[in-house]
């Protein structure tokens, strides 16, 4: 079975302050996705980044980045000088991949919090 | 712009009454879609794999007589929530993944609310 963990519930921090969510995974795949969404309070789930299973490569897109960590199941997300705008639940998800490559159904983490004051 | 459409976004319905919630891919063909529900400051739990012009394959604790899930086309599938009570208020939100992509495309999510 598949099961995501986000250990932290909710972080506050100052505008400008990084912060990294943490994410661990386990699964008995050895194709599978890893996602991060970002959920404001509409609802709405909003894609921030996927990751194939064989690509530990980490990324940096603006002030985000992601470090993938197959060795300890881990796919950390790091915000760099943090925004007000950046307030929001974020979600670390993870789907196996159906032979034809195809992402499928998603288990996700519990969440975190995230309440980024000025 | 959105390539899974849900309607509706927000819904009141009375205790007792069936409400369907719709969940649309827009230019592409989806012959599988997945219904999560999300009750307040909860995570996302699958409900049910939608499968096109086949019954849904429901998860362990959702009930199927409860929740219907039709998939008659390859674009569209729909929720109805059956005799209705305040504890299925929740969002109720869709996805949809295009075959041999691993992208996956979510609805906007529909809130219920039954009073």
């Amino acid at each position: 079975a598949q099961k995501v963990t986000q250990a932290q519930t909710e972080i506050s921090v100052v505008e400008k302050e990084d912060v990294t969510l943490d994410c661990v995974y386990e699964t008995r795949d050895t194709t599978y996705y890893l996602f991060w969404y970002k959920q404001p309070p509409s609802g709405e789930l909003v894609f921030l980044i996927r990751r194939n299973s064989f690509d530990e490569q980490n990324e940096i897109s603006g002030r985000y980045s992601w470090n993938f960590q197959k060795s300890t199941s881990s796919f950390n997300f790091t915000i760099t000088a943090s925004q007000v705008v950046d307030s929001a639940v974020y979600f670390c998800a993870l789907s196996e991949a159906e032979r034809s490559g195809t992402a499928s159904k998603l288990t996700f983490g519990t969440g975190t919090r995230l309440q980024v004051t000025l | 712009g959105a390539v899974v459409s849900q309607h509706p976004s927000r819904v009141i319905c009375k205790s007792g009454t069936s409400v369907k919630i719709e969940c649309r891919s827009l230019d592409f063909q989806a012959t599988t879609m997945f219904w999560y529900r999300q009750f307040p400051k909860q995570s996302l739990m699958l409900m049910a794999t939608s499968n096109e012009g086949s019954k849904a394959t429901y998860e362990q604790g959702v009930e199927k007589d409860k929740f219907l899930i039709n998939h008659a086309s390859l674009t569209l599938s729909t929720l109805t929530v059956t005799s209705a009570h305040p504890e299925d208020s929740s969002f109720y939100i869709c996805s949809a993944s295009i075959g041999g992509r691993n992208t996956i495309y979510f609805g906007e999510g529909s809130w219920l609310t039954v009073v």
